[in-house]
């Protein structure tokens, strides 16, 4: 059974901090990881993919994945308000064209003023 | 462009009864997964479609069932509602491997 783990949270930052969030994950054949936004009542928003070792930046985000750990985290610079939220993490199966994510049980981020 | 659709928003069934729940996916997506989640879990995954095939099946009962159709729209179909039941019902499709999005869902509570 392919597992995702996360740090349920609540993480506290300041705002202006970053923040850090961590994921491992079960399947070292594993290929494909997402990062997903999901605020309270809504459904999840892709924020970030990365695919190969290293790190993925787009804007404020930083996507870093490490196979050899099974490893991966999201980094979010000098965090707002507005990104509190739980933060999903997701491995990716495309197996026979289908689409297909196992999520962890998700972190939930609170900024604070 | 439209993003993945889903109806209805929200429902309330009794125990019992049977939900059929709707979703289409971004248009030239090829792809839908359903998708539970309750309160406090992250998204469980129910079925993927590939090309009006089932590609996966997660663990659930066969009270659950799905279909996609010729034009890439999918249902899901839930009989017998248990009080289990009760969650956030997801749609997400795909074109290929550069992400997976989700439809703003289909909250269903039964009663």
């Amino acid at each position: 059974q392919k597992e995702v783990e996360q740090n349920s949270g609540p993480l506290s930052v300041p705002e202006g901090a970053i923040a850090s969030l961590n994921c491992t994950y079960s399947d070292r054949g594993s290929q494909s990881f997402f990062w997903y936004r999901q605020y309270s009542g809504k459904s999840p928003e892709l924020i970030m993919s990365i695919y190969s070792n290293g790190d993925k930046e787009d804007g404020r985000f930083t996507a870093q994945l490490n196979k050899a750990s099974q490893y991966v985290s999201l980094l979010i610079r000098d965090s707002q308000p507005s990104d509190s939220a739980t933060y999903l993490c997701a491995v990716g199966d495309f197996t026979g064209g289908g689409n297909k994510l196992t999520f962890g049980t998700g972190t939930q981020l609170k900024v604070e003023l | 462009d439209a993003g993945v659709t889903q109806s209805p928003t929200h429902l309330i069934k009794t125990r019992g009864q049977h939900v059929t729940l709707r979703c289409s996916p971004i248009s030239g997506h090829k792809s839908v997964s359903w998708y539970q989640q309750v309160l406090g879990q992250g998204p469980q995954f129910i079925f993927q479609y590939y090309e009006k095939e089932e590609r996966g099946r997660g663990n659930f009962p066969d009270r659950f069932s799905a279909r996609q159709f010729p034009n890439y729209s999918s249902e899901l179909n839930v009989n017998a509602l248990l009080l289990g039941d009760s969650a956030l019902y997801l749609c997400a499709s795909s074109l290929g491997t550069t992400g997976i999005y989700f439809g703003e869902g289909s909250w269903l509570t039964v009663v």
